[in-house]
């Protein structure tokens, strides 16, 4: 079985900074997808970013983008020029190839952005 | 295009009693999963559905639980005698394939149990 852990459960940021969340997985698979959702206090779920295990090069949206360390499995999401709408809970999620994809989400960061 | 549909957003319930809630999901997707989320929690998988077959209950609970997908009509999941520890909020998502696609997630049905 899959497991998901995101080791900061709070984080802050001054709006127009940069920072990173963190990721680690654990699988015995090689070939897998991974995600990074966003749920603001709507609760919502909105995807982010969404990145390929066969792909060397890291996923890029605009202010967001991943630090994707396969060999450490590890998959971190940097939000760069921080804005006060990117306050929310942030989830990172995994998903293995094949069929019965379920997501296999992590316990979650609570992303604080501040004027 | 409407995105994935849910109702009701807010369901309050007696210990005992039933609870259903729906889920359809976006034109043109044909898989559908439930997830459920426990307060201050990750979202947790419960049941992978297409039209009509239930594909993968592995994180349904044993008793009380089950989920639907008819060929005609959004999903259900429901949660027969409820018990406060079922209070959650409850999320549908679709895809289009089963394979690494972006799932597309709900509003949730808040479900609280009194």
């Amino acid at each position: 079985a899959q497991t998901v852990t995101q080791s900061q459960p709070e984080m802050s940021v001054q709006e127009a900074e940069t920072v990173t969340l963190s990721c680690t997985y654990d699988t015995s698979e090689n070939n897998y997808y991974l995600f990074w959702y966003k749920q603001p206090p709507s609760r919502q779920m909105i995807l982010v970013i969404r990145q390929e295990a066969y792909k060397q090069q890291n996923a890029t949206e605009n202010r967001f983008s991943v630090n994707f360390q396969k060999a450490a499995k590890s998959f971190s999401l940097k939000i760069s020029d921080s804005q006060l709408g990117d306050t929310a809970m942030y989830f990172c999620a995994f998903m293995k190839e094949g069929a019965g994809n379920m997501l296999t989400f992590g316990g979650g960061t609570r992303l604080m952005v501040k004027p | 295009n409407a995105g994935v549909m849910q109702n009701p957003r807010h369901l309050v319930r007696r210990r005992g009693q039933e609870a259903r809630l729906r889920c359809s999901p976006m034109k043109g997707h044909s898989h559908v999963y439930w997830y459920r989320q426990l307060p201050e929690e990750g979202l947790k998988f419960m049941v992978y559905l297409q039209k009509e077959n239930i594909i993968d209950e592995s994180g349904m609970p044993k008793e009380r639980f089950s989920a639907e997908f008819p060929k005609e009509g959004p999903s259900i999941l429901r949660i027969q005698q409820v018990v406060r520890g079922d209070s959650a909020a409850y999320f549908c998502a679709s895809s289009r394939r089963n394979t690494g696609n972006e799932q597309f997630f709900g509003p949730g049905t808040r479900l609280t149990v009194l």
